[in-house]
């Protein structure tokens, strides 16, 4: 199975900072990757396809980049409703796999 | 818009099966696949399998095959979700998710509510 490693797990922000995530498989899965985003008591909610495609209605302060193995989300501009934790999940061999999580918690 | 309701929580002795169901709307099932994950207390997310909602096609996770088995009813836009053998461990929060991007495998969104399978003896 492909494993997905984020980092950090957790990190303190502020609102207005930027913000990075990183993912890494541990094989190639070129740009097959996904990211979303999980609040408390809630199921998670697709931002990013492709690595880099902007699923539709999801603010322009959420990107993605990277591709083979390494890959990030960025969010430009931390709202108060982006407190949440991430995952990326690849999509490239089967079984679909996710990362551990990233809680993004208020500083 | 587009929505997946899933069935009610469910408390389960451990050999026992159980099944949930996954109701959509806003939309067609027959044009989109359904994708099943569920996330244990304290680990992660975890896919199960997918069903190919028009033919009613589906592809296990290795980890569930023999155990697992997904199959849909097209004239109530429903998909179902059948867990055998239940353990201890099985004991998680069930998500149902329709593909994301017509034609885009393997990428789910919207998710349903979620559905809590507690195994107990």
């Amino acid at each position: 199975d492909i494993q997905m490693t984020q980092s950090p797990t957790s990190l303190s922000a502020s609102v207005g900072d930027r913000v990075t995530i990183t993912c890494r498989a541990s094989r190639l899965i070129n740009n097959w990757l996904a990211w979303y985003q999980r609040k408390p008591g809630k199921a998670p909610k697709l931002l990013i396809y492709a690595a880099s495609t902007l699923q539709s209605g999801v603010p322009s302060r959420f990107s993605g980049g990277g591709s083979g193995t390494e890959f990030t989300l960025t969010i430009s501009g931390l709202q108060p409703e982006d407190f949440a934790t991430y995952y990326c999940q690849q999509g490239h061999t089967y079984p679909l796999t996710f990362g551990g999580g990233t809680k993004v918690e208020i500083k | 818009q587009v929505q997946l309701e899933q069935s009610g929580a469910e408390m389960k002795m451990p050999g026992s099966s159980v099944k949930v169901s996954c109701k959509a709307s806003g939309y067609t099932l027959t044009d989109y696949y359904i994708y099943w994950m569920r996330q244990a207390p304290g680990q992660g997310l975890e896919w199960m399998g997918w069903i190919k909602t028009n033919s009613g096609g589906t592809y296990y996770a290795q980890k569930f095959q023999g155990r697992i088995t997904l199959t849909r009813d097209t004239s109530i836009s429903t998909v179902y979700m059948e867990l055998n053998n239940l353990r201890y461990d099985d004991t998680a929060i069930y998500y149902c998710a329709r593909q994301a991007i017509s034609g885009t495998p393997n990428y789910c969104d919207p998710w349903g509510q979620g559905t809590l399978v507690t195994v107990s003896s």
